[in-house]
């Protein structure tokens, strides 16, 4: 079993539709939970990070931790086709040294 | 300007040849990673280094090999012994091995023929 679970998709949603991204994870030492967004043929870019649980709101963007769960979400809001990328979750526990990354979720905004 | 630079950005190469990938990073950063990305399975740690003359494998070493001989420069090469070397190869670095952000690289695209 992988320590991160992301279903790779592809989803394909309308533009202006709530996209809800997820990640389940089996390592209850992560503290630090990050997404990251993959244009196609680019490197991926941090888009936002929480810690422990909770929301954390960025413009269109809500990130969600749920530590009993074990289970994180991504939503956007209002999505647009430049949103359309690959999304990535990271977890990272704290005292490691590296980031245990998600499979990605591929994303089409259609307009 | 500063940022992660990577070469070539595609590259070919016959069964049995080494190659070396490049990445440089301008960002005063002390550690470099190297991962490599497959269609359905994310990002995987193939080495990493936290300071210049220091690296560790990551979680899928075997072949390919590594040097940090100076703090800007973290090259990769695929060895003959790696089975299935055709991949996306992404070069990351960060302030230090336990920040949260990591800064990527362009990639380079590995064709073997």
């Amino acid at each position: 079993q992988k320590e991160v679970e992301q279903d790779p998709g592809p989803l394909s949603v309308p533009e202006g539709a709530i996209v809800s991204l997820n990640c389940t994870y089996s390592n209850s030492a992560f503290q630090y939970f990050m997404w990251y967004r993959q244009y196609s043929r680019k490197g991926p870019e941090l888009l936002m990070y929480t810690y422990s649980s909770g929301n954390k709101e960025d413009g269109r963007f809500t990130a969600q931790v749920d530590k009993s769960s074990k289970y994180i979400s991504l939503f956007i809001r209002d999505s647009q086709p430049s949103d359309s990328a690959t999304y990535l979750c990271a977890m990272f526990a704290q005292g490691a040294q590296k980031l245990v990354f998600g499979q990605g979720t591929r994303l089409t905004i259609n307009p | 300007d500063g940022g992660i630079t990577q070469s070539p950005k595609y590259l070919f190469r016959k069964e049995g040849q080494n190659v070396t990938l490049s990445c440089e990073q301008n960002l005063n950063h002390d550690a470099m990673y190297w991962y490599r990305q497959d269609p359905g399975q994310g990002l995987r740690l193939i080495y990493y280094s936290q300071i210049v003359n220091d690296f560790q494998k990551g979680d899928i070493a075997e072949g390919y090999s590594v040097s940090r001989e100076k703090k800007e420069s973290f090259p990769l090469t695929v060895t003959s012994a790696q089975k299935n070397p055709t991949a996306f190869y992404l070069c990351a670095s960060s302030m230090a091995s336990g920040s949260l952000e990591q800064f990527f690289g362009p990639g380079t695209r590995l064709t073997v023929l």
